[in-house]
């Protein structure tokens, strides 16, 4: 089954203390991407990868750090975790989304940092 | 710069009735467009998209959407809610020229639309 895969759905965390969120695809897409959902806000782009080693700042990236070592996998770190980083996270994937094709989105990780 | 606006943060339907779900864009050229829905504890699935051709897109579970250019609108209806029709739906957007600086292939979502449906 063609899935987007995040780990771990939930977690509960203190400030300062390093983590990362693993997102994994199994449709050989190019591009990746990280959003964040905020009550009234929609989602966000954090970071996106158009290919493996190829990363960049989204519109929110803040915070976070990202790597692209293989085509399936797009971690989300969080070198040290702040209160205002209690979010929802989706990591999404796409095969080219810079010509209208659509993003697929895993199931997300909520973070709470407290 | 492109942005989404989505009327009404909370729609509230009774079953059988008619689903109209909102959208307006802003943006110089005309993007792709998108509506997906978010159901608790699950992420976004992908409800139905734009990008040329016709401009009424048929999407899954009966839903169907209208691109108009000249109102910048990308309205989601459905004639019929059903209980189970009961999530958060986002409209997107990304941009339709080419893969650039100004194009990363970045969705631009709209604040998000919480449908009720009443039995």
């Amino acid at each position: 089954e063609a899935q987007v895969t995040q780990n771990p759905r939930y977690l509960i965390t203190v400030t300062g203390k390093k983590l990362t969120v693993t997102c994994s695809q199994n449709m050989n897409h190019e591009y990746m991407s990280w959003y964040r959902q905020d009550p009234g806000l929609g989602l966000r782009q954090i970071y996106y990868s158009m290919n493996v080693e190829v990363t960049d700042k989204g519109d929110v990236p803040e915070g976070y750090k990202v790597s692209r070592k293989e085509k399936r996998n797009f971690p989300l770190i969080l070198e040290s975790p702040s209160p205002n980083q209690t979010s929802l996270y989706f990591c999404a994937s796409s095969l080219y989304p810079t010509r209208g094709q659509p993003q697929h989105f895993g199931d997300g990780t909520r973070l709470s940092i407290l | 710069a492109q942005s989404v606006t989505q009327l009404g943060s909370h729609v509230s339907v009774s079953e059988g009735a008619l689903v109209l779900l909102r959208c307006n864009y802003s943006s110089s050229v005309p993007p792709y467009l998108f509506w997906y829905v978010q159901y608790p504890n699950q992420g976004l699935q992908l409800l139905l998209k734009y990008t040329t051709g016709a401009t009424l897109v048929k999407g899954i579970n009966g839903f169907e959407a209208e691109f108009k250019k000249s109102e910048t609108s990308f309205h989601l209806t459905k004639p019929s809610a059903h209980m189970s029709d009961a999530a958060e739906y986002f409209c997107a957007v990304s941009p339709s020229w080419p893969q650039g600086s100004s194009n990363t292939g970045k969705l631009i979502f709209g604040q998000g639309t919480t449908l009720q449906v009443k039995p």
